[in-house]
């Protein structure tokens, strides 16, 4: 089974600091990689996503860097904030015809004033 | 536009119970899929629907049944409930396009006893 292995498993991070969850795939055949965030009581939401042909997306205080040949990815959101108090999941989609997602255990982060 | 619907959000069986979880995705979306999460295993796919054909389905025994209808809507079913069943369940749905974004709803807990 194709596995997206992510870590820490909990992070606590002060305010204005930066906030690194990283993940590693196995399937080359990957072809999608979404990081969703996910509040207590919702479905998780898509908070970021970008391709293998692309090393480093970034979309106001979140950005995903790429790297194809270590295959990981990472999550940095800069000047954390309490309100980013979340669990990130990130994921990999397998091939085209297809959304199943393979997602990694998740990450749940702590913004501390 | 409103989001995707899931219904019920919360019930309680026992064991050797059955189920039914339903699904109303949002207003044009023709794919729908299903992930169960739990803490200790993370959000996992169950199956994915696409035009009332299921295109692919999780590591899951047969207890776990789904279908798509004409209106796009989908319900999944779980037989003969074990205590291991007990998690949240969530719908996704998409646009099909090339963007792969899932949107989820907000899942329904269901507690086995």
């Amino acid at each position: 089974q194709q596995q997206v292995k992510q870590s820490p498993q909990s992070l606590i991070v002060q305010k204005g600091g930066i906030s690194i969850i990283n993940c590693a795939y196995e399937n080359t055949a990957f072809d999608y990689f979404p990081w969703y965030q996910q509040f207590p009581g919702k479905g998780p939401a898509l908070l970021i996503a970008i391709r293998p042909d692309v090393s480093e997306k970034k979309e106001g205080r979140f950005t995903i860097s790429f790297n194809k040949s270590a295959k990981q990815f990472s999550l940095h959101i800069m000047d954390s904030q309490p309100g980013d108090s979340a669990t990130y999941f990130c994921a990999a989609k397998f091939g085209a015809g297809s959304y199943q997602l393979t997602f990694g255990k998740g990450t749940k982060l702590s913004v501390i004033p | 536009k409103a989001g995707v619907t899931q219904t019920p959000r919360y019930l309680i069986k026992t064991r050797g119970q059955q189920v039914t979880l339903s699904c109303s995705p949002i207003s044009g979306h023709r794919s729908v899929s299903w992930y169960q999460q739990t803490p200790g295993q993370g959000l996992q796919f169950l199956f994915e629907y696409f035009s009332e054909t299921q295109r692919n389905k999780g590591n899951f025994p047969g207890r776990f049944s789904g279908r798509q209808f004409s209106n796009s809507r989908s319900e999944m079913n779980v037989s003969t409930l074990e205590l291991g069943d007990s998690a949240l369940y969530l719908c996704a749905s998409s646009l099909n396009t090339n963007t792969g974004e899932l949107f989820f709803g907000e899942g329904s807990r269901l507690t086995v006893l």
